[in-house]
């Protein structure tokens, strides 16, 4: 399975409203989870489920899903947040990551 | 403290091979899948191989299968990838990665999710003549 994720990177304001979207290339339910990992450091679970907030995530974070197209909204971009963010789909062997998406300050 | 540290990365030459360790601690071992997830330099994440808690099922990406082999040793919480005819594009950064699983519904019905939740520091393979 195939996850198409856009754009590769993007540049923001704190303050700002950031939509990050994956589309995977067949249908995959809700079987997709978000990462965020910056610069030198482990990748960090945000959302699972397509829609479940993880435990100690802010929640100016969130997801959503129409059919096979997922969205990461980051309601108010903050200095932390500035990061690259992975899709990742768990329905089929092989797991598939998306591309990334680089969100960097403007 | 809940942790994972790798060990077991180098520089080797093609065709040649590395067994990776990962050590747990702080948790129950046994009660989870853990995976192995590489990065290469400057590029994004790639998921190579997954292992259920009794380690009766394996999974891998289509690029290390047959070459790869992921074990572990539930009694002395460690897992382990053994990767045999290695190529200049398995260089990379390993990482060790536990499964969380949590659970979510949809259509109303329950589903485990992937949501990798514990990362070791990563473990650097290099591979080049």
């Amino acid at each position: 399975i195939q996850m198409t994720q856009s754009p590769s990177s993007l540049s923001a304001s704190v303050g700002d409203r950031v939509t990050i979207t994956c589309r995977a290339s067949q249908g995959i339910r809700n079987d997709l989870v978000w990462y965020q990992q910056k610069p030198g450091k482990a990748p960090k679970v945000l959302i699972y489920g397509a829609s479940n907030l993880q435990s100690g995530v802010p929640s100016r974070f969130s997801g959503s899903a129409s059919g096979t197209d997922f969205t990461l909204t980051i309601r108010s971009l903050q200095p932390e947040d500035f990061a690259t963010y992975y899709c990742l789909q768990d329905y089929d062997y092989p797991l598939t990551f998306g591309g990334g998406t680089k969100v960097e300050i403007k | 403290e809940v942790q994972l540290v790798e060990s077991g990365g180098g520089l080797v030459q093609p065709g040649g091979s590395l067994r990776l360790s990962c050590a747990a601690s702080g948790f129950t071992f046994s009660s989870y899948w853990m995976n192995w997830v590489r990065q290469a330099p400057g590029k994004g994440l790639e998921w190579v191989a997954n292992i259920k808690q009794d380690g009766s099922e394996q999974h891998y990406v289509d690029s290390v299968e047959g070459r790869f082999t992921i074990s572990r040793d539930n009694a002395k919480h460690s897992l382990y990838l053994q990767m045999n005819s290695l190529r200049a594009e398995d260089t990379a950064i390993y990482y060790c990665v536990r499964d969380e699983a949590p659970r979510y519904f949809y259509g109303g019905s329950a589903y485990y999710s992937s949501a990798f939740d514990i990362w070791g520091q990563g473990t650097v393979v290099t591979v080049s003549s």
